[in-house]
């Protein structure tokens, strides 16, 4: 069964950088997309981006000068790094596994964690 | 971007209802979209695929229709673990977009 799992500071200093790591165990990196998807607290889910194994990524335009993922196929590891952040990107972040399929739904999901931006 | 505008926005249902919730882009995607169901606290499970394809594990009473603009999902003899709320999302082109959810209340 494959697992995800978010880690990473739960709290940053606006104009700081965001850092988050997602560890995927119980399966391969190995022809799957990995994506990353937030919440703020009450809100609707906004799609950040993903990241192919063979390290080919694409994100949201509204992030994307501010946004990198990157991927450690050799730890089984995928990260996120927003900089620099503002109050707005305080939301619970999801890490998920793509199927390489047209259709890319998220089949499976970390359980998410709360970033709060603030200082 | 492609917008996707769910309704309703909220429902309260009794169980055994069945239940329609839409979803409609703002240009033609085909049949690229998903639907996933959230519960407070929990990650978004994913229900439905491809617009009507029935992610494995997922019970029958979910199914998913419609192509182009114009989607639904139905809830065939609600049940009592089926309230939550449900995301459409567009995966026709980037960014993929989220419909803004329909929170299901259980009566």
């Amino acid at each position: 069964q494959v697992q995800l799992q978010e880690s990473g500071p739960g709290l940053v200093n606006p104009s700081e950088t965001l850092s988050l790591t997602c560890t995927v165990s119980g399966g391969s990196m190995n022809n799957y997309y990995w994506s990353w998807v937030r919440q703020p607290p009450g809100k609707g889910l906004e799609w950040i981006g993903y990241i192919y194994y063979n390290g080919d990524t694409n994100s949201n335009p509204s992030l994307k000068s501010r946004v990198t993922i990157s991927l450690d196929t050799s730890k089984n590891q995928f990260s996120l790094k927003l900089t620099p952040v503002i109050a707005a990107d305080t939301a619970v972040y999801y890490c998920g596994r793509v199927p390489p399929v047209y259709y890319k739904p998220v089949d499976y999901w970390g359980r998410g964690i709360l970033v709060t931006v603030s200082s | 971007d492609i917008q996707m505008t769910q309704s309703p926005s909220s429902q309260s249902t009794s169980v055994g209802d069945r239940v329609t919730i839409t979803c409609r882009a703002s240009q033609d995607i085909n049949k690229f979209l998903n639907w996933y169901q959230q519960k407070p606290g929990k990650a978004p499970r994913l229900l439905i695929y491809a617009a009507s394809s029935l992610q494995s594990g997922v019970p029958s009473r979910f199914s998913g229709s419609g192509s182009g603009t114009d989607f639904a999902l139905t809830i065939s003899g609600l049940q009592r673990e089926d309230f939550g709320t449900y995301y459409c999302q567009q995966v026709y082109s980037t960014p993929f977009t989220f419909g803004q959810g329909t929170k299901l209340d259980i009566k």
